[in-house]
């Protein structure tokens, strides 16, 4: 059974919409990690965010531990946001737990 | 200016034989790991190495075996490769083991024939 779970799979938005993504995991965590994937493979950190909300330009992580919950909010989305986001949980001993990923295709 | 080197970006090997990831970062953090992706499937934890010591293996197979000459060195050696260890394998770091933010590098991905 997957502990990390993310939806939707796949999203296709028209350029400048908005966007939420939704985590959720089995496993107790301090801690949730939103990684872009570039096509190509690459894994960006997005957001580090232990608890409650936090905000790095035009994306917004909210994440509530207790509930088992996170969220990625993306606004006025581009073309260029097209990719793959994961979620990840982290153990104690710095372990991430990924998610498989929503793929975001951003259309103009 | 890349923080985390990988190499190679792209391994093509025969079953049976032996290869070694190179992994290298330049952010001065205590704490690396190896994480691998197949297809199909989510990320998944290999190990961690903290002060060049290892912290976690849940690598089930004695033939991945990581190798720390230093401490912003972690590579992976892989012996008796088989076509199912195809994957790319990423290398991450972190300032500390615990609760802290991990950074990734571009992948080495392995096909093995």
């Amino acid at each position: 059974e997957q502990q990390v779970q993310q939806s939707p799979a796949s999203l296709v938005l028209q350029e400048a919409e908005n966007a939420e993504l939704q985590c959720s995991f089995s496993i107790f965590t301090n801690q949730v990690q939103w990684f872009y994937q570039r096509p190509g493979g690459r894994l960006v950190s997005l957001l580090y965010n232990p608890s409650g909300t936090k905000q790095s330009g035009r994306l917004t992580s909210t994440t509530v531990i207790k509930e088992r919950r996170s969220s990625l909010h993306i606004s006025s989305s581009q073309i260029t946001d097209s990719g793959t986001y994961l979620c990840a949980t982290m153990s104690n001993y710095n372990v991430l737990y990924f998610g498989s990923g929503t793929k975001l295709t951003v259309e103009p | 200016d890349p923080k985390i080197i990988q190499k190679p970006k792209y391994l093509v090997a025969v079953t049976g034989s032996e290869k070694i990831l190179i992994c290298e970062q330049y952010l001065g953090h205590n704490a690396m790991y190896w994480y691998r992706q197949s297809a199909k499937k989510p990320l998944e934890f290999m190990f961690s190495y903290s002060y060049q010591k290892l912290m976690d293996n849940q690598t089930a197979s004695s033939r991945f075996q990581p190798q720390s000459s230093k401490k912003n060195h972690l590579d992976l050696q892989i012996t008796a490769l088989k076509p199912d260890d195809s994957a790319t394998y990423f290398c991450a770091s972190s300032q500390g083991q615990y609760y802290a933010e991990q950074f990734f590098g571009p992948g080495t991905r392995l096909t093995v024939l």
